[in-house]
């Protein structure tokens, strides 16, 4: 079974330093990898995404997140946070392969984000 | 663009009693799910659907929940009788469907979920 971890429940920065989450994965061959972001009393919303290629994948409002498979990791990060950034962010993953179980989207826990003016 | 909405928005039951949620995905979305998310943990996948089939329902407690989707567009989650483990934050989502069921690849549109509490 595929799970996700997030190892720090809280992080904090300084607003326009840059910010980084992370986020470890365990997977059956190879993964397909979702960075979701929740602010406070809305629904999560799609960040970004790795399905095959480039590494380092860019999504919306600055962020990124580089895939590396020989530590089964995706960081999310930004160069410059924003005070706006503050939220709940959520790394999920689930097997690149087509069968029972695999069409299942498995979350962590979810990390913190608190961006300090 | 309308995007996933749920009712009701809370609700507060006593245990044992039964309760339902709504979900209408955007729409087009052939795959929608239902998640669980407790406080202070990640979404919990309970059941996906495919147009009007079940796809995954692995995790669903199926001795008192149960969903339909009987014309592959609105959903309703039900519980019956309900625990005080099941106080959570229920979250219906949806997507493209792209290939078939490897329309897993797409990003999921989350509602605004349903609060429960159980007393």
């Amino acid at each position: 079974a595929q799970s996700v971890a997030q190892p720090e429940d809280q992080v904090n920065v300084a607003e326009g330093n840059p910010l980084t989450v992370k986020c470890t994965y365990s997977v059956s061959g190879n993964p397909y990898l979702f960075w979701y972001v929740q602010y406070p009393n809305r629904g999560l919303q799609f960040l970004l995404k790795y399905i095959t290629g480039d590494n380092l994948v860019k999504g919306s409002y600055g962020f990124e997140a580089e895939f590396n498979k020989s530590q089964t990791s995706f960081h999310l990060k930004k160069p410059s946070a924003l005070v706006s950034d503050s939220a709940l962010y959520f790394c999920a993953v689930r097997p690149s392969y087509s069968g029972a179980g695999s069409y299942q989207l498995t979350f962590g826990k979810g990390t913190k984000l608190s961006v300090i003016p | 663009e309308a995007g996933v909405a749920q009712s009701p928005r809370y609700k507060i039951i006593e245990k044992r009693q039964s309760v339902a949620f709504w979900c209408n995905p955007i729409s087009g979305h052939a795959t929608l799910y239902w998640y669980q998310q407790i406080l202070g943990q990640g979404p919990k996948l309970l059941i996906q659907f495919q147009n009007n089939g079940v796809v995954d329902d692995s995790q669903l407690p199926k001795d008192r929940f149960s969903a339909e989707r009987l014309k592959g567009v609105d959903s309703t989650l039900k519980i019956q009788p309900a625990k005080l483990e099941d106080s959570a934050v229920y979250l219906c989502a949806s997507s493209l469907a792209r290939g078939g069921l490897a329309g897993g690849i797409n990003e999921q549109f989350f509602g605004p979920g349903t609060r429960l509490t159980v007393l």
